[in-house]
């Protein structure tokens, strides 16, 4: 059964602490993704990875970073300099950067205490 | 920038009421248009693509169509199980990475 997991499914962190967000996929997909939502806002990109050992900040990468050292792996730390790192994160990947559809992971809800 | 806006916020229809839903959208030259559907609490699941203005798309009640400004996602005789958050992103044909630009979004409720 091809699929995108994550986990936890639910976090929690205390501030100062980095916490890490894992992500995998079994579809044999090159590209990768990392989404941050809000409330009342649309998806915001925090980093995408488009090969193995190769990514690139997105539009809010600030406080968060990430590595690629598999095909099927892309976990994402939130770092205590992320200052208001409560939301829901997606992570979602796409056969190749140049393909358009992306498919998306059940998501990762983040609660800062 | 690239800038999508979706309305209504929310949408609230009883069951079998037809409506529609709106994206509009501002982009330098459009490489596609997707709607996805998201329940409360889960990740987004894919709807459509659309490429060009004119193209329709069809899943059960679900229609989606495109202009050169905006799309629609046209509900038919919606059911309950239709309630979910609708939304909308657009990938710029500059784009080499596979960036989508998301709207908010738009919360349907389906009332028996």
């Amino acid at each position: 059964d091809g699929g995108i997991t994550q986990s936890p499914k639910y976090l929690f962190r205390k501030e100062g602490q980095n916490v890490t967000l894992s992500c995998e996929q079994n579809l044999n997909h090159d590209a990768m993704y990392w989404y941050r939502q809000d409330p009342g806002q649309g998806l915001r990109l925090i980093y995408y990875s488009q090969i193995v050992n190769d990514f690139q900040k997105g539009d809010i990468a600030e406080g968060y970073s990430v590595s690629r050292e598999k095909k099927e792996s892309f976990p994402l730390t939130v770092t205590s300099a992320q200052k208001n790192p409560t939301a829901f994160y997606l992570c979602a990947s796409s056969a190749s950067s140049s393909y358009n559809e992306q498919f998306f992971g059940p998501g990762t809800r983040l609660t800062v205490l | 920038e690239d800038q999508v806006t979706q309305s209504p916020e929310a949408l609230r229809l009883q069951e079998g009421e037809s409506s529609s839903l709106n994206c509009s959208y501002t982009v330098s030259g459009l490489r596609g248009l997707f709607w996805y559907r998201q329940d409360p609490g889960k990740g987004p699941e894919f709807l459509f693509t659309l490429y060009s203005a004119g193209e329709e798309k069809e899943k059960e009640r679900l229609k989606a169509t495109l202009t050169k400004k905006e799309s629609f996602l046209h509900i038919t005789a919606p059911k309950p199980e239709d309630s979910a958050t609708y939304l909308c992103a657009v990938r710029s044909i500059t784009d080499s990475w596979g960036k989508l630009q998301f709207g908010a979004g738009t919360q349907v409720v389906v009332t028996p």
